[in-house]
């Protein structure tokens, strides 16, 4: 199947943890993303690479650290977790320049 | 920054009814998209239609860029299109910005 797989589905961990989210496309797109999703279903960018090279930042605090091996792979690693971060990740991609945009299935991440 | 107004926040239909929900931004853009995301948090695009008319199926979409908005149209509307419908663009950031969605809920 051609899509966007991310992992975990769920994530539930404790205050100052650090844990990481993992993402990848079989699509052949160039560019992907990370969006939060918060208890209200608000959706908002916090990061995009096009390439393997970081193109958007999204004033996200700097325990927020993505990283991408290669244009088809893009994780997510949160330190000192918060109970602020608690939120739905969703992982994304598409063709720089626009083209329809390609979600996962989420990551719901739970910090008690 | 750009703003994106959806509306209605809310829409409840009864099946076989056909509804319309809105989108306005702010700004110049250079891409739209919409988007449902169904009762178990799947995000699904439905269209890329940065001008003009499309159509799939029950649903179709227009925007007129020009005039900063977009509109996206079901008819015979079934229980499963139940979900939050998201309108997003892009004003030549490279990035999308959601609207804060339509919560549609369709009762048989």
């Amino acid at each position: 199947d051609t899509a966007v797989s991310q992992t975990p589905k769920y994530l539930v961990t404790q205050m100052g943890n650090d844990k990481s989210i993992k993402c990848e496309q079989n699509l052949g797109h160039d560019t992907m993303y990370w969006y939060k999703q918060d208890s209200k279903k608000f959706l908002k960018i916090m990061f995009s690479y096009n390439n393997k090279e970081l193109i958007i930042n999204e004033t996200v605090p700097n325990r927020f650290s993505p990283k991408s091996p290669d244009k088809a792979h893009l994780n997510l690693h949160i330190n000192s977790l918060e109970l602020g971060d608690s939120a739905v990740y969703f992982c994304a991609s598409s063709f720089r320049g626009g083209s329809p945009l390609h979600f996962g299935n989420g990551t719901r991440l739970t910090v008690t | 920054g750009i703003q994106v107004e959806q509306s209605p926040p809310d829409l409840i239909l009864q099946e076989g009814a056909n509804s319309t929900l809105r989108c306005n931004f702010s700004d110049s853009v250079n891409n739209l998209q919409w988007f449902h995301q169904n009762p178990w948090g799947q995000l699904i695009n439905l269209f890329y239609i940065p001008s003009g008319t499309k159509q799939n199926g029950r649903l179709s979409a227009t925007t007129v860029a020009t005039e900063r908005y977009s509109l996206l149209y079901i008819s015979s509307s079934q229980t499963t299109d139940s979900g939050v419908y998201f309108c997003a663009v892009d004003p030549n950031t490279d990035k999308l910005i959601f609207g804060t969605g339509t919560r549609l809920q369709v009762f048989p």
